[in-house]
């Protein structure tokens, strides 16, 4: 059974940093593409940022574009979002996401539970 | 990157068929076949209902159906039912190795 585990978001003040995780099982981790996507309370979906298998595409929303980073590592099935300059509009449930394709085309086949984000002051 | 465009709501009464459209543009939706639709329930996580503008997932009712034409993809759920109310979205890459969702519809069974 596929399984993917977010973690590490909270209560953060504007300006601060945050690193989310996503803890993968159930499928070989390194054979597909991964996402971030989120939903601000009462909202849309809305996607952050993707990653192919081995990390040679990687790709974010502009509004994210220059304070996020997402990284993975295979050895350990996990799925990371390095998120920077957190700003009041980044306040949002972080979905982690597992895409069909070992690319980035964006078939989000499962999704996690997600873990919310608040930042304010 | 601006969101795909979706009716904000969409009805029909038990046994109906409803078609949700999403409309972009030549960059996204009508450049490319990896367009794919969500359902989300209240408090859940989205669920992939389709993928690649008409393929269903293995466990998705075949109800469900997808098509594109130009830069607009459809939806379309036949014989509805009081458990497809909920939130859908699409979903779709564009020519800047990016994804855009849509605005998303709430469909609701009369």
């Amino acid at each position: 059974e596929v399984q993917l585990v977010e973690s590490g978001g909270g209560l953060v003040q504007p300006g601060r940093s945050l690193r989310l995780s996503c803890a993968a099982s159930g499928f070989t981790f390194d054979d597909y593409a991964m996402h971030w996507v989120r939903q601000a309370p009462g909202k849309g979906l809305e996607w952050v940022s993707g990653i192919s298998w081995n990390s040679g595409s990687i790709g974010y929303a502009d509004s994210v574009k220059g304070r996020f980073t997402i990284s993975r590592d295979n050895a350990k099935n996990s799925l990371y979002l390095q998120m920077n300059s957190l700003r009041a509009e980044d306040t949002a449930l972080y979905y982690c996401a597992k895409d069909m394709s070992d690319y980035i085309w964006g078939s989000y086949h499962y999704w996690g539970q997600g873990t919310l984000v608040t930042v304010s002051s | 990157q601006s969101a795909l465009t979706q009716p904000a709501s969409v009805s029909g009464s038990p046994g109906q068929s409803i078609t949700i459209s999403c409309t972009g543009t030549s960059s996204d939706v009508g450049g490319y076949n990896y367009v794919s639709w969500y359902q989300q329930h209240p408090g859940k996580a989205p669920k992939l209902m389709i993928y690649e503008v008409s393929n269903r997932p293995s466990g998705v009712s075949n109800r469900f159906s997808g098509s594109k034409s130009g830069n607009t993809a459809s939806l379309t759920i036949s014989g509805l039912q009081a458990e497809d109310e909920a939130d859908y979205y699409c979903s779709s890459y564009t020519s800047s190795s990016s994804l855009v969702f849509g605005t998303g519809t709430k469909v609701t069974v009369l």
